[in-house]
This record gives structure tokens, C-alpha cells and sequence, in this order.
């Protein structure tokens, strides 16, 4: 079956313009995770959705960056007034259930952003 | 706070030789731990996982890791490295209760003809 999927795959911006990155999980997968891959930080936690739960918010950098899952399938990661420093590659992944803690996360192929 | 510390960025082996990349947490409570895989322009692929049960994960494509709670390590094997074995590799913890990976800095695996 498909896979989970992200468009686009490359994005370059301007500093200070708004982006938004979308994310498409596996189809029954109800649990949806947001990371950032930086050259410098490594593999970061963002965000994190559970069905009709509140998303678990904690790894947002700043309160420019917002996630939203619509219908609890698609999700889109917005980040507002970009800046150098946002340029990295934004990672989505989804789990089937994501409660018990051993669900394996699927990843997508990532969208690569560049602020310049 | 968990934290997962990968020994050495980059490690480079011969083609048949023995693959071992170190992993080592700190966690308060006995985490879930996981290897990923990475290659090139690709997201993350899991190798390999343990939850509870035996300490000795088998994974994909040859690789096995043990848990050894007293080390508090995870290390990542494979007895023969192939070529296509070369790619950026990923140790990740969770703790029981949170949804959120916590990753190491990653170790790139180089395989050499």
C-alpha cells in the first residue's frame, strides 16, 4: 500500500514569506508526528496528533510554526515570517494507533525547505 | 530528560567485515528503543525495535541490536556489511507513556570495496 506522502518535496522561500508543508499518512493511520532534520540539531520532535486529541505541541521552536490535521487525515505544517534558521527538512510520519508507545512510525520522504 | 548518544559520526568498514554501531540513553523508566535507517534523499526506515521481551532484536536486511540495561546500550550489528549497507543510521528512544522519538545525532556507515 502507499506509503506515507509529502508535498512538495523541495520549497525555497524568501525570508519572511509564510509556507505551508502537507503531509499525507498511511490510510487507518491515526496518529500523525511532525520532525525537523537540521544540520545542526539533528532529528527534532515537533509535533504530535492523536485522533481527536489535543496535539501534543511541546517541540514547536516558536509560536511562528502551527500544525494543523484536517479530518484526522492530512496535516499541514505552517511556518509563518520564515527565517534563515528554519531551513531544514521537515519529516512526517504517521502510526497506527500511537497510544502504547511501541507503534513503529512510518516516515515520508520529507519536504526540504530553504530560506534564503 | 532522555537522551541518546551515538559514539562516533561517521564509521567506515570494509565489505564483509563486522558492522557495529554504539547507542547509549539515558531514561529514567526502561525506554522503547528503535535503529532507523536513512539513505540518501529518502525519509526514515525502521531496522529494528525492541519493546519488552528478549533483549536480542533481530531487524531488516541482517542487522540485530541487544539491550543491555546495565549499559544502558543499544547497540547495532551486522556480521557482514554489504555495500548497499552504506547510509545514515539512527538510534531513538521513547519512553513509556510519550509518542515522541528522541534521536541521536546519527552515524554515518561508509562500506568500502
Amino acid at each position: 500500500g502507499a506509503g506515507v506522502s509529502q508535498s512538495p518535496s523541495n520549497k525555497v522561500t524568501e525570508k519572511g514569506k509564510d509556507v505551508e508543508l502537507r503531509c499525507d499518512p498511511i490510510s487507518g493511520h491515526t496518529a500523525l508526528y511532525w520532525y525537523r532534520q537540521s544540520l545542526g540539531q539533528g532529528l527534532e520532535f515537533l509535533i504530535y496528533f492523536q485522533g481527536n486529541s489535543a496535539p501534543d505541541k511541546s517541540g514547536l521552536p516558536s509560536d511562528r510554526f502551527s500544525a494543523e490535521r484536517t479530518g484526522g487525515s492530512v496535516s499541514t505544517l505552517t511556518i509563518q515570517r520564515t527565517q534563515q534558521e528554519d531551513s531544514a527538512v521537515y519529516l512526517c510520519a504517521s502510526s497506527l494507533a500511537g497510544t502504547s508507545g511501541i507503534d513503529t512510525q512510518y516516515f515520508g520522504p520529507g519536504t526540504r525547505l530553504t530560506v534564503l | 530528560a532522555q537522551s541518546v548518544t551515538q559514539l562516533g559520526s561517521h564509521v567506515s568498514v570494509s565489505e564483509g567485515a563486522l558492522v557495529l554501531l554504539r547507542c547509549n540513553y539515558s531514561s529514567s523508566v526502561p525506554p522503547y528503543l528503535f535503529w532507523y535507517v536513512q539513505y540518501p534523499n529518502q525519509g526514515l526506515q525502521l531496522l529494528l525495535k525492541y519493546t519488552t521481551g528478549a533483549t536480542l532484536v533481530k531487524g531488516i536486511n541482517g542487522f540485530e541490536a541487544e539491550f543491555k540495561k546495565s549499559e544502558t546500550s543499544f547497540h547495532l550489528t551486522k556480521p557482514s556489511a554489504h555495500m548497499s549497507d552504506a547510509a545514515e543510521y539512527f538510534c531513538a528512544v521513547k519512553e513509556g507513556g510519550s509518542e515522541k522519538l528522541v534521536f541521536g545525532k546519527g552515524t554515518k556507515l561508509t562500506v568500502n570495496p
